[in-house]
C-alpha cells in the first residue's frame, strides 16, 4: 500500500538554524506530496504542498521539492524561529478516485532561543 | 467564524459508556472527514462523506458511526468506549475529495 516515512523526532534546534526534516513515500502511482504544520494544541495547516514531479512547494520559509527518483520531500528552512516549533507531517494523496490522505508519524520540532 | 468547529474539546468517559462527538465547517464545503491521532501523534484517516454519502470507511470497528445531517456537520458517535479509543479525533473538511483540507481543533478523548 502506499506510506510515508518521516524522520523520528524530536528534533532541536537553536534559532537561526537551517533545519531539514527528511520524509520519503511509497506510492503505486505518482502522488501529491503535502506538508503540515500542527502547533501545540491546535489541529493541522497545510504548510505545502506539491502535485507532480519537481515541483516546488514554499511557504513562510519552508520549502520542499517533489523528487521522484529518489520518492522524496524533504522539508527546509534556512533560519527557523522559536514560533516554528510544532510538529511536522509529511503527507501524500493518490490522484485518482476518492482517497484519503496518508500521513507520516509526525515530527516533533522545538526551537530554542 | 471558526472554519472548522467540534464539541467537545475534552471529553473523559468510562469505559463502555456511549458518546458523540461534533463536528461543523462554515466554509461551504462538500466533503467531510474523520481522523484519529495516537498518542504517538501517528494522524490516520477514518471515514470521508462527500454531499452526506459515505466515501471512504476504514477498517473501523462498528462501534464507531459517523452521522451526517448535512454537508455542513459530521457527527462521531462511538458505542461501548474501549481504553483503546482514548486519542485525539480531528474532522476536516475540503471543497472536493482532493483539495486542501481543512482541520479542527480536535477532540480529545480519555477513555478511563
Amino acid at each position: 500500500g502506499n506510506s510515508v516515512t518521516q524522520m523520528e523526532g524530536p528534533v532541536t534546534l537553536s534559532e537561526e538554524a537551517f533545519l531539514t526534516i527528511n520524509c520519503t513515500y511509497t506510492a503505486t502511482g505518482y502522488p501529491s506530496l503535502f506538508w503540515y504544520v500542527q502547533y501545540p494544541g491546535e489541529g493541522l495547516q497545510l504548510l505545502l504542498k506539491a502535485t507532480k514531479a519537481d515541483d516546488k512547494g514554499s511557504n513562510k520559509g519552508f520549502e520542499a521539492t517533489y523528487r521522484k527518483e529518489t520518492t522524496s520531500f524533504h522539508l527546509e528552512k534556512g533560519s527557523v524561529q522559536v514560533s516554528d516549533s510544532a510538529v511536522y507531517f509529511c503527507a501524500l494523496r493518490m490522484n485518482s478516485g476518492n482517497t484519503p490522505l496518508v500521513f507520516g508519524k509526525g515530527t516533533r520540532l522545538s526551537v530554542i532561543a | 467564524d471558526t472554519a472548522v468547529s467540534q464539541t467537545p474539546k475534552y471529553l473523559v468517559t468510562q469505559m463502555g459508556n456511549d458518546k458523540s462527538i461534533k463536528c461543523e465547517q462554515n466554509l461551504g464545503h462538500d466533503t467531510m472527514y474523520w481522523y484519529k491521532q495516537d498518542s504517538k501523534k501517528f494522524l490516520k484517516i477514518m471515514f470521508s462523506y462527500n454531499n452526506k454519502e459515505l466515501i471512504i470507511n476504514e477498517t473501523v470497528p462498528n462501534r464507531f458511526s459517523p452521522k451526517s445531517p448535512d454537508k455542513a456537520h459530521l457527527n462521531l458517535h462511538i458505542n461501548s468506549l474501549e481504553l483503546g479509543d482514548s486519542a485525539v479525533y480531528f474532522c476536516a473538511s475540503s471543497q472536493a475529495t482532493r483539495d486542501e483540507q481543512f482541520f479542527g481543533p480536535g477532540t480529545r478523548l480519555t477513555v478511563l
